[in-house]
């Protein structure tokens, strides 16, 4: 059965604190993984796309890496604008589209 | 890209009627999708609206709670009916072609009294 796990469901860091975020995904073939960043009461924003295992993608203090069971969303000395909900989602070739249940990031000033 | 027009981004509905749900895409695209998100909860699909052939509704999802409609490759509704405070969500439409990411309206948040 497909499925896409996010951890941890919660993480607080300190400003300047540097973490990751873990999405692990078991699907039939992956055409892709996306992160997008949630903020309250707003549609998902799109951050990254990530096709092929080892690839790499970064936007200022982020950075998305995948591999063939997992990706991983680095955060890099994280500010409170940073605090939102991150989710990761897959797309596969058997045509489905999946979402996590999203890791909640609050960045204490 | 795509831009999404969700409408309306918000109502506040009475028990026991339903509310349709307009979302408008600025190109032709094959997938659409319509999702519930409930206060402090990730997405969850209800179902997938595909142009020409009735929506794929997922499990828990039925078709006379969730009536959907495609009527062509830039326009969807989602009706939700005989609604209950237990409806209070914000739904989201979305759009991809599975080889690029997904893109959302803004959602419309609905209060069912």
């Amino acid at each position: 059965e497909d499925q896409v796990t996010q951890s941890p469901e919660a993480l607080r860091l300190q400003e300047g604190e540097s973490s990751s975020l873990n999405c692990s995904y078991t699907v039939s073939g992956l055409r892709g993984l996306f992160w997008y960043r949630q903020d309250p009461g707003k549609g998902p924003e799109f951050l990254f796309t990530l096709y092929s295992a080892g690839e790499e993608k970064e936007k200022e203090r982020l950075k998305a890496t995948l591999t063939k069971k997992e990706s991983f969303l680095h955060i890099t000395a994280p500010k409170p604008e940073d605090s939102a909900t991150y989710l990761c989602a897959v797309s596969t070739t058997g045509n489905q589209f999946y979402f996590g249940t999203g890791t909640s990031l609050t960045v204490i000033p | 890209s795509a831009v999404i027009s969700q409408k309306p981004s918000r109502d506040i509905c009475q028990r026991g009627t339903s509310l349709t749900i307009q979302c408008q895409v600025d190109s032709q695209v094959t997938m659409m999708f319509w999702y519930r998100q409930q206060p402090g909860q990730s997405l969850t699909l209800i179902a997938t609206a595909n142009q020409g052939s009735e929506a794929t509704y997922e499990s828990g999802f039925v078709i006379d709670k969730f009536p959907i409609s495609r009527p062509n490759l830039t326009f969807s509704t989602l009706t939700v009916s005989n609604m209950s405070p237990e409806d209070s969500s914000i739904y989201l439409c979305s759009v991809t072609d599975l080889n690029t990411e997904a893109f959302f309206g803004q959602g419309t948040r609905l209060t069912v009294v």
